[in-house]
């Protein structure tokens, strides 16, 4: 079965970079997304990669994918504090409907 | 904003009693899907319903059901309440199946208390 794995918590200051962690188990060709949810709020969707695909740019977030590893990260440029929040590494096969979910990720961002 | 709304934000509620949450997905989206989180579990998938059929099933209790109107709207349903059923539940919208490109997006969810 799937399983998606990422460490609990990460700290860093205003201005450095983000690097998140996820590894997962599907072999079979798949999707992968970040989604962040901030406290009281919903999952946001930031990006997403399929799995033939190394890497995925979009503004200060950067996705990189060893598939080989099946590793996946997410690296956060500049961050801010504002960028304070759990992110959520999630997997679904290419012919499927269902998301499984990493435990979280919580990103501190300090000034 | 996702534009998947979802009522009510808050319910808090006493054990063996039944609720119902609602949802409603983003213009012209067919498909609808419900999670839980909970501290112990994490983000789940329960159920999913594609055009007001069943599409998809995860780990849904058979004290839940679901199911979604030809306004395309979900109402989770859920029974003979327990504590351990104290979660945020999420509804997700996706415009086709939920295959290929397909992406899920997220409502605010509901939080739920049972006392």
């Amino acid at each position: 079965g799937e399983d998606v794995e990422q460490s609990l918590f990460l700290s860093v200051r205003e201005g450095d970079s983000s690097v998140i962690n996820c590894t997962y188990t599907d072999s079979s060709s798949t999707y992968l997304y970040w989604y962040k949810q901030e406290p009281g709020a919903g999952l946001q969707l930031l990006t997403y990669i399929f799995s033939n695909m190394d890497m995925k740019q979009d503004q200060r977030l950067t996705v990189l994918l060893n598939k080989k590893d099946k590793h996946l990260s997410l690296r956060i440029a500049d961050t801010q504090t504002g960028d304070s929040a759990i992110y959520f590494c999630a997997e679904r096969e290419s012919g499927y409907s269902t998301l499984t979910f990493g435990k979280g990720t919580m990103l501190l961002v300090s000034p | 904003d996702s534009g998947v709304t979802q009522t009510p934000k808050h319910l808090i509620t006493a054990t063996g009693q039944r609720v119902t949450l609602r949802c409603s997905p983003r213009s012209g989206d067919l498909s609808v899907y419900w999670y839980q989180q909970s501290l112990d579990q994490g983000l789940q998938f329960l159920i999913q319903y594609y055009n007001g059929e069943e599409r998809a099933k995860g780990n849904i209790l058979e004290r839940f059901s679901a199911q979604q109107f030809p306004d395309l709207h979900s109402e989770l349903n859920l029974s003979s309440l327990e504590l351990g059923d104290s979660a945020l539940y999420f509804c997700a919208s996706s415009v086709a199946q939920g295959g290929g490109t397909d992406t899920q997006y997220f409502g605010p969810g509901t939080r739920l208390t049972v006392l």
